[in-house]
């Protein structure tokens, strides 16, 4: 079973409107973490927001939150106010510990997202 | 402090040749991880060091594919005898124990 799911292959979003990006997650452990990283066509992957398993709150960063639905299993990342520059892939991704100990970090297929002027 | 590097940024080789990747982690980073992406599919795990030990390699497609991270440090992926369905873009991260993930630039492997 796919553990992290991102249905939106592609999206489109008017410049200084707010998108929506959509992730769902499955696994059976407690504690974990949920990562949203932009990949622009440089190739590079930036670490944008995090969001841990047992935090209160919706993590935020700048322009960018994490809407966390505990519940739903549902991490999507907001991004307000558009710009021409947040054009790139997203990945979703999430960390899982084992038994080790140790974290291993599974990620989404992407969703590629346009910025219109 | 400088970020994790990979070299090459590119690499364009026949089936059947052999190819070496390089990655070098941020200074202090115990936690070495390869990841593989190939076109529209989802970056795939490939394994995970921990300091010179392969704390998981799950990922490895087959045989064909040889990590390593002699003394802790960089690490090398070498894929031989490359196949057409080895293309992609290979990243490298590392991180703290379980602290986020920093990446590299990628590999971008072309087997023709």
């Amino acid at each position: 079973a796919q553990k992290i799911t991102q249905t939106q292959p592609g999206m489109f979003v008017q410049e200084k409107e707010a998108v929506t990006l959509d992730c769902t997650y499955d696994t059976s452990d407690p504690s974990y973490g949920l990562f949203w990283y932009k990949q622009p066509s440089s190739g590079e992957m930036i670490f944008l927001i995090y969001q841990g398993s047992y935090d209160q709150q919706n993590a935020t960063e700048g322009r960018y939150s994490l809407n966390f639905q505990k519940a739903r299993k549902s991490a999507n990342l907001v991004i307000s106010a558009s710009q021409l520059g947040d054009s790139a892939m997203y990945f979703c991704a999430m960390r899982e510990v084992n038994s080790g100990g140790y974290q291993k970090v599974t990620f989404g297929t992407g969703t590629k997202l346009q910025v219109i002027p | 402090e400088a970020g994790v590097t990979q070299f090459p940024s590119h690499s364009v080789i026949e089936k059947g040749q052999t190819v070496t990747l390089r990655c070098d982690p941020i200074s202090g980073h115990d936690n070495l991880y390869w990841y593989r992406r190939v076109m529209g599919k989802e970056i795939k795990f490939l394994l995970h060091f921990v300091k010179e030990s392969k704390q998981d390699e799950s990922g490895m497609p087959n045989n064909r594919f040889l990590a390593e991270r002699t003394g802790g440090t960089y690490s090398t992926l070498k894929v031989q005898p490359a196949e057409l369905e080895d293309s992609g873009v290979y990243f490298c991260a590392s991180s703290q124990v379980r602290g986020t993930l920093h990446f590299g630039n990628g590999t971008r492997l072309t087997v023709t």
